[in-house]
């Protein structure tokens, strides 16, 4: 079965600090990553795509197969980050579209 | 460009009663999910279908059941509430398999 972990509930940096967010996913396939975001008394929106290979907002994530992670990093925080993010699994099988547990990030000034 | 719409945005129930959740998307989208966020556990999949009338079980299925008649909608139905069922309920859509999901804005639940 797929399973997504985010082992820290929440992150708390200050302004201007690196940001690491942890991500590890178990499945035997190659599936496709995600990382939403969730800010305050907003709906969850994607942040960025593993396939996509971009950065957003200054965040980064890259794909490591063999830890099968998917870390979250962002190496200036900003106010503005500060939000509940997801890490999210779409299996190369099946349908099912998976997500971790949330880390709540805080950014202080 | 409404998107995902879910219905109510909030709703308070009593033990035993039930109810409907109507999810709405104007995306032409095959896929839908509903799922329920709860503190400390993430988001959950309770259920999820993959085009016009058909329905698969997620993670958390037991005491929910769904219907797709139509392929801009997904219902989300508790037949008897209860109160362990308290929570906030997302609705997402998808083109498919790995695109990206669009979320409702939520609705919060609370059985008593």
């Amino acid at each position: 079965a797929q399973r997504v972990t985010q082992p820290e509930k929440l992150l708390s940096v200050f302004k201007g600090a690196p940001v690491e967010l942890k991500c590890n996913y178990s499945y035997s396939g190659s599936p496709e990553l995600f990382w939403y975001v969730q800010y305050s008394r907003q709906r969850l929106q994607l942040l960025l795509r593993h396939i996509s290979r971009e950065s957003i907002k200054g965040f980064t994530a890259d794909l490591n197969k063999g830890e099968t992670s998917f870390h979250l990093k962002k190496p200036f925080a900003q106010e503005e980050d500060s939000a509940m993010y997801y890490c999210a699994l779409s299996p190369a099988a099946g349908n099912k579209l998976t997500f971790g547990g949330g880390t709540r990030v805080l950014v202080k000034p | 460009n409404a998107g995902v719409t879910q219905t109510p945005k909030f709703r308070v129930l009593k033990t035993g009663q039930s109810m409907t959740l109507l999810c709405a998307q104007d995306m032409n989208h095959e896929y839908m999910y509903w799922y329920r966020q709860d503190p400390g556990m993430g988001l959950r999949l309770i259920h999820y279908s993959v085009g016009e009338g058909t329905t698969a079980k997620g993670e958390v299925p037991d005491g929910y059941n769904v219907s797709r008649l139509k392929k801009q909608n997904f219902l989300l139905g508790l037949e008897s509430a209860a109160p362990s069922q308290t929570s906030v309920y997302f609705c997402a859509s998808s083109y498919g398999w790995g695109q990206t999901a669009f979320f409702g804005q939520g609705t919060r639940l609370t059985v008593v």
